[in-house]
């Protein structure tokens, strides 16, 4: 069982916005700044997308957005495309006990 | 742009020791603007955090596996390690390296290896 809570499965049409959850206990997203995002496609390795809640690396399209909530944060997609369909998974730093927790995956199907 | 590639001796036998290495190219593992780590992912699975690694050495771990891991950096191969003990079949996964600039401190990876499989098997 994973520590962050996502769901397991959305699905959006292209051009859609999507917006995927992360939900969290205390101690870790609501606690701190350090959220972050990974995509994932098929037999690759995961790619950050989102930092520090809201923050894109270099070169990740600005269709990625990042925000939190209270215990929860959140990623959306605008202009959803094909290639968008991959595995996402939510991160946070929680404490210096814990370290970091992940959250199980969602797995975006674009329709 | 660091590159990053994972070994390992992809099958071992359940209660034997695991040892993964990353080897680091395009940049020194000495570098002190750098840290890196592990993250597992079993079969059809999420990803696991396992630990991290600054280039002083100090190493902070998931605590449900602290008590069988080591993570360990060899600057004269430029590469560092996972030791992982008393493995059972729940240890086998995808295993990843990564690493991520210090600047941003962030416990986050932007850097990451294409993964090696560890299986865990009599």
């Amino acid at each position: 069982q994973s520590a962050l809570t996502q769901p397991a499965s959305v699905s959006g049409s292209p051009g859609q916005s999507i917006t995927l959850s992360c939900t969290g206990a205390s101690g870790d997203i609501e606690t701190y700044n350090l959220v972050s995002w990974y995509q994932q496609h098929p037999g690759e390795a995961p790619k950050l997308i989102i930092f520090g809640v809201n923050k894109r690396p270099s070169g990740v399209s600005d269709r990625f957005s990042g925000s939190k909530s209270g215990n929860t944060a959140s990623l959306t997609i605008s202009g959803l495309q094909a290639d968008d369909e991959a595995d996402y998974y939510c991160s946070s730093y929680a404490g210096r006990t814990t370290f970091v927790v992940f959250g199980g995956g969602t797995k975006l199907t674009v329709l | 742009q660091l590159q990053l590639q994972e070994s390992g001796p992809g099958l071992v036998k359940p209660s034997e020791t695991s040892s993964l290495t990353c080897s680091v190219s395009g940049g020194s593992i000495s570098d002190t603007d750098y840290y890196w780590g592990w993250i597992r992912q079993p079969p059809g699975k999420g990803l696991e955090w396992i630990g991290i690694i600054y280039s002083s050495g100090a190493a902070y771990y998931n605590p449900s596996l602290k008590s069988r891991v080591t993570i360990s950096i060899d600057t004269s191969k430029n590469r560092f390690s996972l030791r992982l003990n008393s493995v059972t079949a729940a240890d086998t996964a995808l295993y990843f390296c990564a690493s991520r600039k210090i600047e941003y401190f962030d416990w986050t990876y932007d850097s990451w290896g294409r993964g090696t499989l560890l299986s865990v098997s009599s």
